[in-house]
């Protein structure tokens, strides 16, 4: 296992298109986490998963936002009508929680960025 | 919400010279990770902290968890050019919380 693994890298789309991400996490770990960032920010949290259950949404994760983890190995996050607003990188890192504590380590991978023109 | 201030936003410095850069919070934190980002590329995590007070070096890279858990420093000695990239710090309350990122410090290293 070489670490988290997002695709694509790139993703160029028009204006109103609808785009799909994936993310492979690390095989092992049972907490997937998505984030966006745009330049010259640090990471904005977006939501997590703990196996397949979705725990919980940031209110930057609008209505045209989704995001799934089907069998609680990788997960997808869809932007359906994507606007000029949208153009950013989107990051996916995973983790693994034994017990529910603060001694966890968040690894990412190499990010999608999303370019809408 | 929660909110992590960095310091300072970039700094210039000459190779072989040390670097310091700190984040402080408005909440308490369990964990504190520091992470490195290169342009294009996702964060690399440097280094973890789990209890205040705790010293943990990897390397050219010491960190400190503050006492009070609100604040923590990175300090990169003898810098070589690639250490050149963006620094977050990153602050988690508990398992059950998402990672609280920094804005970031802009490291550039004049050979």
């Amino acid at each position: 296992d070489t670490g988290v693994s997002q695709n694509p890298r790139h993703k160029i789309t028009k204006r109103g298109q609808n785009v799909t991400f994936r993310c492979d996490p690390i095989s092992e770990h049972n907490r997937l986490y998505w984030y966006r960032q745009t330049l010259g920010q640090g990471p904005e949290f977006l939501t997590y998963f703990q196996n397949e259950a979705q725990l919980e949404k940031s209110r930057l994760l609008s209505d045209r936002f989704s995001a799934e983890r089907p069998k609680g190995s990788f997960s997808t996050l869809e932007i359906q009508r994507t606007e000029q607003g949208d153009s950013a990188m989107y990051l996916c890192a995973s983790s693994l929680i034994i017990v529910v504590a603060a001694n966890t380590e968040a690894f990412f991978g190499q990010g999608t960025r999303l370019t809408v023109v | 919400g929660q909110q992590l201030n960095q310091s300072p936003q970039s700094m210039f410095i000459q190779e072989g010279e040390d670097v310091s850069m700190n984040c402080t919070s408005s909440s308490i934190f369990n964990t504190w990770l520091w992470y490195k980002q290169d342009p294009g590329e996702g964060p690399v995590l440097l280094i973890a902290l789990y209890k205040a007070g705790e010293l943990t070096s990897n390397g050219r890279l010491t960190a400190q968890f503050g006492i009070t858990r609100k604040d923590s420093f990175l300090n990169i000695s003898a810098s070589i050019p690639s250490d050149v990239g963006i620094y977050f710090c990153a602050g988690l309350f508990t398992g059950n919380t998402p990672l609280v990122f920094g804005k970031g410090t802009r490291l550039s290293v004049i050979a």
